[in-house]
């Protein structure tokens, strides 16, 4: 079974639309994350859920906006997409948020967004 | 804000034989966590290997190993044996030990080639 499992792999989309990118993991960690991996391959950090509550928003427009559910879902939702939301969005979790094994990170495999 | 160097965008190896990429941060903590990823044409971010700073030993993971320099600010990633499947990115990376849900301060990343 995959830990970090993200939907969809790919997504192609016109300019102006709303989509979201869905993220479940299974291995029964507290945290999740939202990164941006741009065309130069830099990633960057947008989102951090724990326990149902938003812990960082890194400067990322209002645009974006996360939706968690419940523990094992962390979801992300666009607004009127632009060009330079074109990206790889990564999911991840952690177990907790202290510790070394605690904070270790896993990921998704990412989903590839194309805006035109 | 805590900020990740990799000074080699690529980096050559010939296989079975010994590599070295190179990373430094910045941080006023005297506590925190470092990682190497690595990120293959899949895309699949996969953590490699972990380093707690309150431990002075080097963590090892197979051919894995790390030079971690804590006065000097550096965490280098050794592989040894390079092997074709090591061909991939490499990520540095950092986060807080504060208790809160910090997501990750990604280096540039290393493109490691390896020559069969």
């Amino acid at each position: 079974d995959t830990a970090v499992s993200q939907t969809p792999k790919y997504l192609v989309t016109q300019m102006g639309n709303d989509k979201s990118i869905k993220c479940e993991q299974n291995l029964g960690h507290d945290t999740m994350y939202w990164y941006k991996q741009d065309s130069k391959k830099f990633l960057k950090i947008m989102f951090s859920y724990n326990n149902k509550e938003l812990i960082i928003n890194e400067t990322v427009p209002n645009r974006f906006s996360p939706k968690s559910p419940d523990k094992a879902h962390l979801n992300l939702h666009i607004n009127s997409l632009e060009l330079g939301d074109s990206a790889v969005y990564f999911c991840a979790s952690s177990r907790g948020t202290s510790g070394g094994n605690r904070v270790t990170q896993y990921f998704g495999p990412g989903t590839r967004l194309l805006v035109l | 804000a805590q900020t990740v160097t990799q000074s080699q965008p690529e980096m050559s190896v010939q296989e079975a034989e010994t590599v070295t990429l190179s990373c430094t941060y910045d941080t006023s903590e005297s506590d925190y966590y470092l990682f190497w990823y690595k990120q293959p044409p899949s895309r699949q971010m996969i953590l490699v290997i972990r380093q707690e700073a309150y431990k002075q030993q080097n963590a090892t993971e197979n051919r894995f190993s790390v030079n971690f320099q804590k006065a000097a600010k550096s965490f280098s990633l050794k592989i040894s044996d390079s092997q074709l499947g090591d061909a991939a990115m490499y990520f540095c990376a950092y986060r807080s030990s504060g208790g809160g849900a910090d997501g990750l301060t990604f280096g540039k990343g290393t493109h490691l080639i390896i020559q069969p």
